[in-house]
């Protein structure tokens, strides 16, 4: 059965705080992706990653940076937690380019107080 | 800019009828189209893929439309039951691109 799991369900951080969100996928993809998810926005693209130590941005990369340093570990980073990164934040992989589906992980829902 | 618009309002249908969800899109000409499934407090679960060329796929009691001139999908559970009630994600993406476009998604609830 295929996995993509999250380090935490729920997260609860303050203003100002480096906040680290992991994600691992055992699917031997190459492809990893983080969104947030706000009500009525649907799943908006943060980062993606194609390969190790590959990046590219997606449609909303500022204020957060990402590392790949192992094909099944894709790690989101809040470098300096707002208000306004408060989400449920969605990881996903996939294998290869196009039409092929992702497989998302659980979520962390992030509040930022 | 590119936009995936699906029906913000739930839908509410009675056990048995059938499901019937749209989801439209503008400037865009998406090489496929898929269709996901969320639980509250889950992540999205993949369903169905269709392709431009492709007119309609099916899949047990799930049905899918595809009208490229229209901008539109249509997405059809039959003889729907209350364990169908779930928020329905569609997505849009170009021929071996890596970003896939989400709708907001539309929320189902199944009457008993």
């Amino acid at each position: 059965d295929v996995k993509v799991t999250q380090s935490s369900r729920y997260l609860v951080k303050r203003t100002g705080e480096k906040v680290f969100l992991e994600c691992v996928q055992d699917m031997d993809h190459e492809n990893m992706f983080w969104y947030r998810q706000d009500p009525g926005l649907g799943l908006r693209l943060i980062y993606f990653s194609y390969d190790v130590k590959m990046k590219e941005k997606g449609d909303i990369p500022e204020g957060y940076s990402v590392s790949r340093e192992k094909k099944e570990r894709f790690s989101l980073i809040l470098e300096s937690a707002s208000t306004n990164q408060t989400s449920m934040y969605l990881c996903a992989s996939r294998s290869g380019q196009g039409a092929n589906e992702q497989y998302f992980g659980p979520g962390t829902r992030l509040t930022v107080t | 800019s590119q936009k995936i618009e699906q029906n913000s309002e739930a839908l509410n249908i009675q056990e048995g009828k059938t499901a019937t969800l749209t989801c439209n899109y503008t400037n865009y000409s998406p090489a496929y189209l898929q269709w996901y499934r969320q639980d509250p407090g889950r992540g999205p679960v993949f369903l169905l893929l269709i392709r431009e060329n492709e007119k309609e796929k099916r899949k047990e009691r799930l049905k899918v439309t595809f009208d490229t001139t229209l901008k539109q999908s249509l997405f059809h559970i039959t003889a729907s039951q209350p364990a169908d009630s779930a928020t329905y994600l569609c997505a849009l993406g170009s021929g071996g691109g890596f970003k896939t476009i989400f709708g907001a998604g539309t929320r189902l609830f199944v009457k008993a």
